[in-house]
């Protein structure tokens, strides 16, 4: 069992900021890493996949970055807007098996 | 069609009743996993099906069924539940659920399960 770690649990932002969370975990040994958006009574949206050590991924305003050798990958959000607001959980996929972290919950004040 | 879709959205259950769970996707992706998501915890793997065929069952009690009746389709049938089993159950689905490269997981919006 992997214990996947996010930081921090909840998070509140103004609109414009800047803002970025954790997700460490304890061991290079897995096949990737995956970052999802969660909307409250939405599906899980896959964000990233990265699976190389230094992997940068980006998409529109937000980005996210793998360092497996210190175990931790990074998720940025620039100029966070009200419909950024969710939950966003990281994963690590294993040999058959998925590891996820309990989520940050970002909400994002107008 | 990038969707996968799960019902009932909701469902109360009696500890002696029996339900079924479903789960449907179009997407010609060949695996489909089950995962448990109690309260602020993370969402915990139950099964995975790869080519219509059972390959992980994380020690799940055996009150939880799954089926695979094709490649489309996933149910969990559920029978003498506990109410410590109430919790939202989320399926996904992969390419291929193979191992040795990674399997981008979609997901459905849960049925939020309520055990009385």
């Amino acid at each position: 069992i992997l214990n996947v770690e996010q930081s921090p649990q909840s998070l509140h932002v103004q609109e414009g900021d800047s803002t970025n969370f954790t997700c460490s975990f304890p061991s290079s040994n897995f096949y990737a890493l995956h970052w999802y958006r969660w909307e409250t009574a939405k599906s899980p949206e896959a964000l990233f996949v990265m699976t190389l050590n230094g992997d940068e991924k980006k998409k529109g305003r937000i980005s996210a970055t793998l360092n497996t050798k210190e175990g931790y990958s990074y998720l940025y959000i620039k100029g966070s807007q009200p419909e950024d607001s969710a939950t966003y959980l990281c994963a690590l996929e294993g040999t058959n098996q998925f590891y996820f972290g309990t989520g940050t919950s970002l909400t994002v004040i107008p | 069609d990038t969707e996968v879709t799960q019902t009932p959205k909701h469902l109360v259950m009696g500890m002696t009743n029996k339900k079924s769970l479903k789960c449907e996707q179009h997407m010609g992706h060949r695996a489909m996993y089950w995962y448990k998501q109690k309260a602020k915890k993370p969402p915990e793997l139950m099964f995975v099906y790869s080519y219509e065929k059972l390959s992980i069952n994380e020690s799940v009690p055996s009150r939880f069924s799954p089926e695979c009746p094709n490649s489309s389709l996933l149910n969990l049938h559920l029978h003498a539940l506990q109410p410590e089993d109430s919790a939202l159950y989320l399926c996904a689905s992969s390419q291929t659920g193979l191992a040795g490269s990674y399997n981008e997981q979609f997901f459905g919006p849960g049925t939020r399960l309520t055990v009385l």
